[in-house]
């Protein structure tokens, strides 16, 4: 099973450019997320979407934007990419919405450099 | 808001139990304590998760303190697998907002 699949792994963009950032679950997950990880910390809760078709702000969502396009798929835009925005990204799906404390699933991030 | 605490890094034998410690004093009533793990290059892994009773599954045990100001995750035999950084995570809401805060991570270093 391939569970959560994020694409790309890696990518290098200069400031000011744009980005979309792709995540795909194959679990039937009604939740999706995605977090940023910088080094030597925890990751920090961008964006969520409890539910197809719905999306809220997490803890750091300035500079950032998210579609929830199927149940299937959530994807996270950077308009105008800021070095600050350097990290790895990681999205994440769980069976039930938020109110559930079902375990959250994975991928293996997107390691994003901005120069 | 509430945060966790833990140690920067911890040592274990192999076969030997682990206990790692999290410290989460502003913790809300309402705000369920999960842990994950993660190996290198990798998202994280669930581990487990309680709100005020002890937990245990085929990964671990959970202790919570009774005034929920602390927890503590149990290995009950490291393995070498079992090196990775231990998170320790408040789950709950504030102020209508789904909230899902790491902390920093514990560093497991498991020794032959």
């Amino acid at each position: 099973n391939a569970g959560v699949t994020q694409t790309p792994k890696f990518q290098v963009l200069k400031t000011g450019q744009s980005m979309t950032l792709q995540c795909a679950q194959d679990m039937n997950h009604n939740s999706m997320y995605w977090y940023r990880q910088d080094p030597g910390m925890g990751l920090r809760l961008i964006y969520y979407s409890a539910s197809e078709g719905t999306t809220d702000k997490g803890e750091v969502p300035n500079g950032y934007n998210v579609s929830r396009l199927n149940k299937r798929e959530f994807s996270l835009r950077l308009e105008s990419a800021a070095p600050s925005q350097t990290s790895v990204y990681f999205c994440a799906s769980s069976e039930q919405g938020v109110m559930s404390n079902q375990p959250q699933h994975f991928g293996d991030g997107t390691r994003l450099s901005i120069l | 808001d509430a945060k966790t605490t833990q140690p920067n890094s911890m040592e274990s034998n192999e076969e030997e139990p682990v206990h790692l410690p999290c410290n989460h004093s502003t913790i809300s009533g309402t705000d369920y304590i999960h842990w994950y793990r993660q190996l290198p290059s990798q998202g994280p892994e669930y581990v487990i998760h309680g709100l005020t009773s002890n937990v245990n599954n085929r990964m671990a045990s959970l202790a919570i303190a009774e005034d929920r100001k602390s927890s503590t995750l149990i290995l009950h035999r490291a393995t070498l697998r079992d090196a990775a950084v231990y998170y320790c995570i408040l789950r709950g809401f504030t102020s209508g907002t789904y909230k899902y805060i790491f902390g920093t991570g514990t560093r497991l270093k498991v020794l032959a």
